[in-house]
């Protein structure tokens, strides 16, 4: 079984500052993994992914994020961070012969202030 | 391309009713999941439809059904709806089941039951 730990419910931020979202999964195989943003009233959109390859992902709207497997880690990072990045951010992992069904964390709240 | 839409946005039921949520696949897509997402917590997979076969099921109890029709729709069936069941019903398209393909989220079904 696999299972997704977002150790930090919410990361308060101000605007043009740096973040790091953390995640760590747990899983007895490998694992694909992946990075989710929710806005409000929204779906869920990918905004990276790590499946083989470069630890380094990066994704869309500037984040990246590192696929560390000794301490079983996928953190999201952005160097600096804008208003329009408030929404929920929700790591997930899937088994690679399991197809695209995903396991999901309990997500993190980042709200970026001025 | 049009998105995936889903159907209702909102809906109140009693406990020991029965609901239908639908979706609508995003143009192309032959694979829709379901996935359940209660208040503060990450979506949770219920099943996946491939070409109108249930193709993996999460930890759900058989009252949660579905179905997927030949245009690639699906519907979701709960019977017996219980208090615990209130929480935001998301359908997710692609083009097959397997991990390599990208999830299309719709907004969602947001359902409380009373």
């Amino acid at each position: 079984a696999q299972s997704v730990t977002q150790l930090d419910s919410q990361v308060p931020v101000f605007e043009e500052a740096p973040v790091e979202l953390r995640c760590n999964y747990s899983s007895s195989v490998s694992v694909y993994l992946f990075w989710y943003v929710q806005y409000p009233n929204q779906g869920l959109q990918l905004l990276l992914k790590y499946l083989s390859g470069s630890t380094l992902v990066k994704g869309i709207n500037g984040f990246e994020a590192e696929f560390n497997k000794s301490q079983t880690s996928f953190h999201l990072r952005k160097p600096s961070v804008h208003i329009s990045d408030t929404a929920e951010y929700f790591c997930a992992v899937s088994d690679p012969g399991g197809g695209n069904k995903l396991t999901f964390g309990t997500g993190t709240q980042l709200k970026v202030e001025l | 391309e049009t998105g995936v839409t889903q159907s209702p946005t909102h809906l109140i039921k009693t406990r020991g009713q029965q609901v239908t949520l639908r979706c609508s696949s995003q143009s192309g897509h032959n694979t829709v999941s379901w996935y359940q997402q209660a208040l503060g917590q990450g979506p949770q997979f219920i099943f996946q439809y491939y070409r109108e076969e249930e193709n993996g099921r999460g930890n759900f109890p058989p009252r949660f059904s579905g179905l997927q029709f030949p245009n690639y729709s699906s519907e979701l069936n709960v019977n017996a709806l219980e208090l615990d069941d209130s929480a935001l019903y998301l359908c997710a398209s692609s083009l097959g089941g397997s991990t390599n393909e990208k999830l299309f989220f719709g907004s969602g079904t947001q359902l409380s039951v009373l």
